[in-house]
């Protein structure tokens, strides 16, 4: 198994761009979820998803942020526009049927937005 | 305030050296989990811990949960260069909830 999947590994933008981060997750997983990883905040829960719906949203910073999850295989991560706060590492992980499931991590994307 | 403290902060060792790193909280967790993100990966999970006392190994890694299923520990004996990495401590309550982490460098 490939694992789970991110793109790109690195982002460099410029404020007020819109960015998006791609996840394609472990097949067969029926969770995926969103973090963000700085030195300040550590490792955040942004938000996740539960067989393609999105169940809690709560870490998600401001509107500027959103995540869709057209399909089980695939899912997007936005900012619009980006600020240069925004700059961190951002993680998806997936997850199997069961909420005891290990979680498997992707290699993040790290963005930087100038 | 953070769900999950974790000491200390930053670790820096030579090989051979023993260590422990400690997650600590107010609450009462069924189980609880270690992670170790490696430099310019994500974590990965290294073990669950789901009764109080209880004490698992992994190589030279030795975790126990408390007796009050509040803290637990994580002990390395001999380190080595490979143990280099960020140490994560996380609940699983449907979503993980993250410690603050102790970053490990061992030095030749």
């Amino acid at each position: 198994d490939a694992g789970v999947i991110q793109s790109p590994r690195h982002e460099v933008t410029e404020m007020g761009q819109e960015v998006t981060l791609r996840c394609k997750p472990i097949s067969g997983h029926n969770s995926l979820f969103w973090y963000r990883q700085t030195m300040m905040r550590g490792l955040e829960l942004l938000i996740y998803f539960n067989n393609n719906v999105p169940i809690d949203d709560s870490g998600m910073p401001e509107d500027r942020f959103s995540a869709k999850m057209p399909n089980a295989s695939f899912s997007t991560l936005k900012i619009q526009p980006s600020e240069p706060r925004d700059s961190a590492v951002y993680f998806c992980a997936s997850r199997g049927q069961d909420s005891t499931d290990t979680q498997y991590f992707g290699p993040g994307t790290r963005l930087t937005v100038l | 305030t953070q769900l999950l403290e974790q000491s200390p902060q930053f670790l820096s060792i030579q090989e051979g050296e023993n260590l422990t790193v400690y997650c600590n909280s107010s609450s009462v967790f069924s189980s609880l989990q270690w992670y170790r993100q490696e430099p310019g990966e994500g974590p990965v999970l290294l073990v669950t811990v789901v009764t109080g006392g209880e004490v698992k190994k992994l190589k030279r890694l030795t975790f126990q949960f408390g007796d009050a299923r509040k803290d637990s520990s994580l002990h390395i004996t001999a380190a080595q260069t490979g143990d280099t990495g960020l140490y994560l401590c996380a609940v699983n309550t449907d979503k993980l909830i993250f410690g603050t982490g102790t970053r490990l460098q061992v030095f030749p």
